[in-house]
Formats: C-alpha cells, sequence, structure tokens
C-alpha cells in the first residue's frame, strides 16, 4: 500500500514569508508526527497527533510554527515568517496509534530553504 | 526525565570488524524500544524492536534493564552498513504517550 507522502518535496523561500507544509499518512493511521532535520543533526521533535488532537507540541521552537490535522488524515504544518535558521529537512511520520509497540513510519521529508 | 542518549556522533570501523552503537534509556516505566537506520538518499525506517527480539541484516539488540540499555550489534561490519543509526524509546508517562529518539550515530564501514 501507499506510505506516508509529503509535498512539497522542496521549498524554497524568501526571509519573512510563510510557508505550508503537507503530510498524508498511511490510510488508518491514528497518530502523526512532525520533526525537523538539520544538516548533519539529529530528529528535532515538534508535535504529535492523536486523531485530530495534538497531546504534545512541546517540541515547536515558536510561535511562528503550527499545525493542524483534519479528518484524522493530512496534516499541515505552518511556518510564518520564515527565518533562515528554519532552513531543515522537515519529515511527517504515522502510527497504526500512539500505542507503545507501534512503530513509526516515516515520509521522504520536505527540504525547506529559506533565503 | 525520559531521555534516549547515544554518545556517539560517528563511529567508524573496518569492513568485518564487529560494531556496536550504543543507547542508554532513562524512562519511570516499562517502554519499547526501537531501532531506526537512514540510508544515503533513503527514508529513516525501523530496522528492529526489542519487542519482536529479532535479528535483521546481521543485526541484534539486547534490552538490558539493570543498565538501561538497548545497544546495537553486529559481528561483522558490511560497507553496506553506513547510515545513521537511531535508537528510540516509546511509552506513557504522565498520561502522555511518548515517543522519544536519541540523537543519532552515523556508522562509515571502511573497505
Amino acid at each position: 500500500g501507499a506510505g506516508v507522502s509529503q509535498s512539497p518535496s522542496n521549498k524554497v523561500t524568501e526571509k519573512g514569508k510563510d510557508v505550508e507544509l503537507r503530510c498524508d499518512p498511511i490510510s488508518g493511521h491514528t497518530a502523526l508526527y512532525w520533526y525537523r532535520q538539520s544538516l548533519g543533526q539529529g530528529l528535532e521533535f515538534l508535535i504529535y497527533f492523536q486523531g485530530n488532537s495534538a497531546p504534545d507540541k512541546s517540541g515547536l521552537p515558536s510561535d511562528r510554527f503550527s499545525a493542524e490535522r483534519t479528518g484524522g488524515s493530512v496534516s499541515t504544518l505552518t511556518i510564518q515568517r520564515t527565518q533562515q535558521e528554519d532552513s531543515a529537512v522537515y519529515l511527517c511520520a504515522s502510527r497504526r496509534n500512539e500505542g507503545a509497540n507501534y512503530e513509526q513510519y516515516f515520509g521522504p521529508g520536505t527540504r525547506l530553504t529559506v533565503t | 526525565a525520559q531521555r534516549v542518549t547515544q554518545p556517539e556522533k560517528l563511529l567508524s570501523v573496518f569492513k568485518g570488524a564487529p560494531v556496536e552503537l550504543k543507547c542508554n534509556y532513562s524512562y519511570s516505566g516499562s517502554p519499547e524500544l526501537f531501532w531506526y537506520v537512514q540510508y544515503s538518499r533513503q527514508r529513516l525506517q525501523l530496522l528492529l524492536r526489542h519487542i519482536s527480539r529479532e535479528s535483521i541484516k546481521g543485526f541484534t539488540a539486547d534490552l538490558n534493564k539493570g543498565e538501561t540499555s538497548f545497544h546495537l550489534k553486529k559481528p561483522f561490519a558490511q560497507e553496506e552498513d553506513s547510515a545513521m543509526y537511531y535508537c528510540a524509546l516509546s511509552g506513557r508517562a504522565s498520561g502522555t504517550y511518548k515517543y522519544i529518539f536519541g540523537t543519532g550515530t552515523r556508522l562509515k564501514v571502511l573497505a
């Protein structure tokens, strides 16, 4: 079946502009996660959803970052007034549910470059 | 605090040598432990999980609750094992489900 997809795959934007990143999880997966991966760095947790609710948004770095999920499926991560330090690969992952035993399935990522 | 520690950012070994990627965790309950791998230009994917007690691509990982470790081992490294490896734990703490990744270890297998 189809895996996790993300769009766009690449995004170049000017500093100060807003961007929206999209994630389509595996059908039926109720848990969805957003991460950021800077060059040569590890994974930085941003937020996770169970259904349409976000029980943990502790990783969002500032109030310029927000995310929503509708219909228990697609999620969008919005970055307002982008800064150069926002440049990174943004990864999305989904899980069958938030229970401990389930693995995460990752998307290919969106590479964001802020000029 | 819940935490996953991978002390080595980079590990270089020669082909055919044993490899051990270290992972230590701090967690108040009984978490599930996972190893993920990211090969060059591929997406991050599950390598193995503790609960399955499996060996994947020659890799194994033993959960040591006394030492709170989940080290990844392979007796004979191959060049195709070169990748970024992440240790992760999943569990529930303070009423919230947590999924925590370590900072990753880049493995380079030299010819």
